[in-house]
């Protein structure tokens, strides 16, 4: 079946520090990959997609790049900020498979302090 | 953008009650939605996947007569928890996935927390 392994936190980071997110995924075939946020409290926001190899996704200056020849999806951001602080999850799915499942991995928590 | 909604946001209730959350997609349709479960500091269970005019389709583990679904409309899913019990306390999110900007496009809700007391 298909999984996904993403580090465990949590991450703790000074503000202005380079983050890295590892994420890794088993599956048949070519799936979309995502990256969700979880603010405190919240419901998960997509931060970014990538939906074939070599693509980059990248948003509020988080990216990702599609690695096919590694099955790997690491998130990055240059300098982090206090506001980053959540729980980030990595995700894939089939476009064509019925219902879209959403196969997320295990979640990191990262917390940026000042 | 696209916009789900979950009512309530919290809910407290009785060992033995039963207890109804919605989930609404605000601004489109969907056919589709899916209800997850999520354990403190841990990761999202699919639980069902709810379809519209149609039966929900279970996850392997989950009890259908406990965690009832009813997809009544193109913007409104139900899941009731019959019976509850302080181990069904937890955090509950939908999503739902607008085709029109991609199949893969999913939005979550913002959560319904289940305390059983």
């Amino acid at each position: 079946g298909n999984s996904v392994t993403q580090m465990e936190g949590p991450v703790t980071l000074s503000e202005e520090a380079f983050l890295t997110i590892n994420c890794t995924y088993t599956a048949t075939g070519y799936p979309s990959l995502f990256w969700y946020v979880q603010y405190p409290g919240e419901g998960l926001q997509l931060l970014l997609k990538a939906t074939k190899a070599d693509d980059k996704g990248s948003n509020k200056g988080f990216e990702a790049t599609y690695r096919k020849e590694t099955t790997s999806f690491h998130l990055e951001k240059g300098s982090v900020q206090v506001s980053d602080s959540a729980v980030y999850f990595c995700a894939l799915n089939f476009v064509k498979a019925a219902g879209n499942k959403l196969t997320f991995g295990g979640g990191t928590r990262v917390l940026v302090k000042p | 953008g696209a916009v789900v909604s979950q009512h309530p946001s919290w809910v407290i209730c009785k060992s033995g009650t039963s207890v109804k959350i919605e989930c609404r997609s605000l601004d489109f349709q969907a056919t589709t939605m899916f209800w997850y479960r999520q354990f403190p500091k841990q990761s999202l269970m699919l639980m069902a996947t709810s379809n519209e005019g149609s039966k929900a389709t279970y996850e392997q583990g989950v009890e259908k007569d406990k965690f009832l679904i009813n997809h009544a409309s193109l913007t409104l899913s139900t899941l009731t928890v019959t019976s509850a019990h302080p181990e069904d306390s937890s955090f509950y999110i939908c999503s739902a996935p607008e085709v029109a900007r991609g199949p893969y496009e999913q939005y979550f809700g913002p959560g319904t927390r289940l305390t059983v007391t």
